[in-house]
């Protein structure tokens, strides 16, 4: 069981570059999300979707997009990089009705934006 | 607005003493409380979780108190040790909105001092 995996790990971008941050899970959760870190501000909700085919708006979403390509897999898309993106990713999954909604978290993607 | 606020970004202990961790949060629809830890270049992973109907809950080293009408739960550690240094960040969700999100706090640095 690998649990969460995420692809890269290390990312350097130009401003204005396009790139894709993938996710998977191999629990069977319904529940992903995409998060991002940065100093000072804690872990902030970029997007999530409570099942296939369904997603909705975080806290943070202006300048991405996400794709629930199937129940395994949730990608987050940065059409055109900004300084302002540079921060570390973390893709996480649940399974609700699990009232604590204890998520599970990957490795973390840490992308840099110049 | 910071809905769950950590106000310590960091705090240091002596091993073998008390750790104690802080969390206030301002919406009273937040029902559940979860605290997650973090090492460098790795992603959170769950540490302990409380309910609004109790007030306490224990697991080995780790006790979580919660003060519903403070608004305020903690995190204590004891006795510490040197593997507990990482940043720690307190989460809320309300099952009024069916716990599909997480609000985090901005996160504790502990360092346990051998």
């Amino acid at each position: 069981n690998a649990g969460v995996t995420q692809t890269p790990k290390f990312q350097v971008l130009k401003t204005g570059q396009s790139m894709t941050l993938q996710c998977a899970q191999d629990m069977n959760h319904n529940s992903m999300y995409w998060y991002r870190q940065d100093p000072g501000m804690g872990l902030r909700l970029i997007y999530y979707s409570a099942s296939e085919g369904t997603t909705d708006k975080g806290e943070v979403p202006n300048g991405y997009n996400v794709s629930r390509l199937n129940k395994r897999e949730f990608s987050l898309r940065l059409e055109s990089a900004a300084p302002s993106q540079t921060s570390v990713y973390f893709c996480a999954s649940s399974e609700p009705p699990d009232l604590y909604n204890e998520q599970f978290f990957g490795p973390g993607t840490r992308l840099t934006v110049l | 607005d910071q809905q769950v606020k950590q106000n310590s970004p960091s705090l240091s202990v002596q091993e073998g003493r008390i750790s104690i961790l802080n969390c206030d949060y301002t919406n009273s629809m937040f029902d559940y409380f979860l605290w997650y830890k973090k090492y460098p270049a790795e992603g959170p992973t769950f540490l302990i979780s409380i309910s609004s109907i109790k007030d306490k809950n224990e697991d080995g080293r780790f006790t979580v108190f919660l003060n519903k009408s403070a608004k305020h739960l903690s995190l204590h550690i004891v006795p510490s040790q040197p593997g507990d240094s990482a940043v720690y960040f307190c989460a809320a969700s309300s099952s009024n909105f069916g716990n599909e999100k997480l609000t985090f706090g901005t996160g504790t640095r502990l360092t346990i001092i051998p």
